[in-house]
Formats: structure tokens, C-alpha cells, sequence
């Protein structure tokens, strides 16, 4: 079956823009993750969404926000870019919501802000 | 805060010689998940493991989880250039809901041939 996709591949964007990150998990996944990959911080967790519902968040800015739509597809907007959000930015889906389920990981979008 | 340790950060190694990773919570784990990323790659999925002290083998690789749950390894066993990537720890805090989790800084292998 078709594995965790995620458009676009790679970004530029400016500096105070804003920007929208897709993802569609595998057909089934009801929970989807977001990471962002940095040299410097390695990867920190964004958010988790289920069944179009925030269950948990990370230590980021409200200028993070995340939607989840009916068919499990996900769409992870940044407003207000900043220099320092330059980074790999990976979606995860998993079956289900909890501790012992296995995240699968989409190749990732590359955010450069210049 | 909660974090998860990991050491080496790097480690270089001849083909042939083997190779292992730790990784250190700051608190207990529900689980152990041991992520591969490939040069220029995403994280892929190895292995979880959820019982206290328990261990599990993958062909070369050997994956331990400690008695208390806040610590763990992965060797490698003559290791091969097809080995060559970031190998990262993470888990889902007790305490914490959902699939949250929290990794290491990952240890980046290189294997000369």
C-alpha cells in the first residue's frame, strides 16, 4: 500500500510569508504527527491530531497550526515565517492514537527561508 | 525537562567491526522505538520494544531495553556499508498521551569499506 506522501518536496519561501505543508497518511491511519528536523535541535515534536481533533501539542508558536480533514489528509500551516524555521518538516501516520504504535514517516518537506 | 540522551553523536567504523548506540531517558518510557535515517532520507521504522529488559534481534542488529525502562541500545554486529545512516531512539513518555514521542540526538554512522 502507498506510503506517507508529502507535498511539496522543497520550499523557498521569504521571510514573513506564510506557508502550507500537505500530508496524506496511509489509507486507515487516523493519527497523523508532525516533526520538525534541524541540525542543531534534531527532531522535535509539532502536534498530533485524531479523527480531526489536537491531541497533544509541542513547545512551538501559535504561528504552527495544524488541520486534519475527514479523509485523514492534513494540511500544517507556518504564518509569519521566520529565519529559524528553515528544516525538514516530517509527517508521521500512525493506526491509532497511543503509546505502542509504530509512526511511519513521509520523506518530508524541506523549508528554506531566506 | 524530559529528554531522551543518546551517545556517540558519531561514530566511524571499519567494515567488518561492530557498533552500538545507547540512549538514556530522563524518565520512563511506555516504549522503545528505534528509527533509521538514511542520508538525504526520512526516519524508517526498525523495531519497539515494550517489556522491561527485553531484547530483540534483527539479522545483525541486537536491540536491548532496560529493567527500569529509561534506557536502551542497539548493536550492530560486523557492520556493512549498507549500514551507513542516523540511528535514533525515541519513546513515548509514561506520563504523556497519545503517540508523542521524543527522540535522541541520534548517533550518525559511517562505514569504510
Amino acid at each position: 500500500k502507498a506510503g506517507v506522501t508529502q507535498t511539496p518536496r522543497y520550499l523557498i519561501k521569504t521571510r514573513g510569508q506564510q506557508v502550507t505543508l500537505s500530508c496524506s497518511p496511509i489509507s486507515g491511519h487516523r493519527s497523523v504527527s508532525w516533526y520538525q528536523q534541524t541540525p542543531g535541535q534534531g527532531l522535535q515534536f509539532l502536534f498530533e491530531y485524531f479523527s480531526e481533533t489536537q491531541r497533544n501539542k509541542g513547545n512551538f508558536p501559535g504561528r504552527f497550526s495544524g488541520r486534519q480533514f475527514s479523509n485523514s489528509r492534513f494540511e500544517m500551516n507556518v504564518s509569519t515565517l521566520e529565519l529559524g524555521d528553515s528544516a525538514l518538516y516530517l509527517c508521521a501516520s500512525s493506526l491509532a492514537l497511543g503509546h505502542n504504535t509504530e509512526a511511519f514517516f513521509g520523506q518530508g518537506t524541506r523549508l528554506t527561508v531566506v | 525537562g524530559q529528554q531522551v540522551m543518546q551517545i556517540p553523536q558519531y561514530q566511524h567504523v571499519q567494515e567488518g567491526e561492530d557498533f552500538t548506540t545507547y540512549c538514556n531517558s530522563s524518565t520512563t518510557l511506555s516504549n522503545i522505538q528505534w528509527y533509521k535515517q538514511r542520508p538525504g532520507g526520512h526516519p524508517v521504522f526498525l523495531i519497539q520494544l515494550v517489556k522491561s529488559g527485553e531484547v530483540k534481534k534483527q539479522k545483525r542488529l541486537t536491540f536491548q531495553f532496560g529493567e527500569a525502562k529509561k534506557n536502551s541500545s542497539l548493536h550492530i554486529t560486523a557492520t556493512q556499508t549498507t549500514d551507513v545512516g542516523t540511528y535514533f531512539c525515541a519513546g513515548p513518555f509514561q506520563e504523556t498521551s497519545g503517540s508523542r514521542l521524543t527522540f535522541g540526538e541520534g548517533t550518525q554512522l559511517t562505514v569504510n569499506p
